[in-house]
């Protein structure tokens, strides 16, 4: 099946300090990817969509410039948490969708994120 | 607006019972898909069961099984012989264009041994 990769899984970093995180479609090219956001025993919360070599199409209340992702190729995106703060302490997930017209997303392992 | 509704937090079901799980969606579309979503401790979301609703037949897979009322808008994932590995989070997922998924809040379920 199709396999999407998350690095890295687990990063603290210190307030100020900017944090990038990378995600992979392994065996398949993606089309579009999606950025989730996760808080503990909550859903899924949309962050942003992103075409590979289009710009990203951010949910309402995202700060992009604090959010930056890039979606460059079609097997790679990145999520670029600026000037992080505690607040931004989370759990990000991934996922992507082949265009194979089943709509199905395939998720990545998630990426867990403390700002100390 | 799309939205999914899960009105059931929390359900449990003695280990290789029968459990239901609930979901409702709100649409103005004719042709989407449905989900249904699995999240264990590890949170790596997994993809339990797919539905296309111009499809008539309920999808099964496995223990899975839904029971999809398009007219109703209804969407629930029944779960047979629960085992232990079925412990988890349970999201339900709707989509009409393959660029926007909305989910529903989750169900946690316990499984009872």
């Amino acid at each position: 099946g199709a396999v999407v990769s998350q690095h890295p899984s687990w990063v603290i970093c210190k307030s100020g300090t900017s944090v990038k995180i990378e995600c992979r479609s392994l065996d398949f090219q993606a089309t579009t990817m999606f950025w989730y956001r996760q808080f503990p025993k909550q859903s899924l919360m949309l962050m942003a969509t992103s075409n590979e070599g289009s710009k990203a199409t951010y949910e309402q209340g995202v700060e992009k410039d604090k959010f930056l992702i890039n979606h460059a190729s079609l097997t790679l995106s990145t999520l670029t948490v600026t000037s992080a703060h505690p607040e931004d302490s989370s759990f990000y997930i991934c996922s992507a969708t082949g265009g194979t017209g089943n709509y199905e997303q395939y998720f990545g392992p998630g990426t867990r994120l403390t700002v100390t | 607006a799309q939205t999914v509704t899960q009105s059931q937090p929390e359900m449990s079901v003695q280990e290789a019972e029968t459990v239901t799980l609930s979901c409702t969606y709100d649409t103005s579309e004719s042709d989407y898909y449905l989900f249904w979503y699995k999240q264990p401790p590890s949170r790596q979301m997994i993809l339990v069961i797919r539905q296309e609703a111009y499809k008539q037949q309920n999808a099964t897979e496995n223990r899975f099984s839904v029971n999809f009322q398009k007219a109703a808008k209804s969407f629930s994932l029944k779960i047979s012989d629960s085992q232990l590995g079925d412990a988890a989070m349970y999201f339900c997922a709707y989509s009409y264009t393959g660029n926007q998924f909305y989910f529903g809040t989750g169900t946690s379920l316990t499984v009872i041994p």
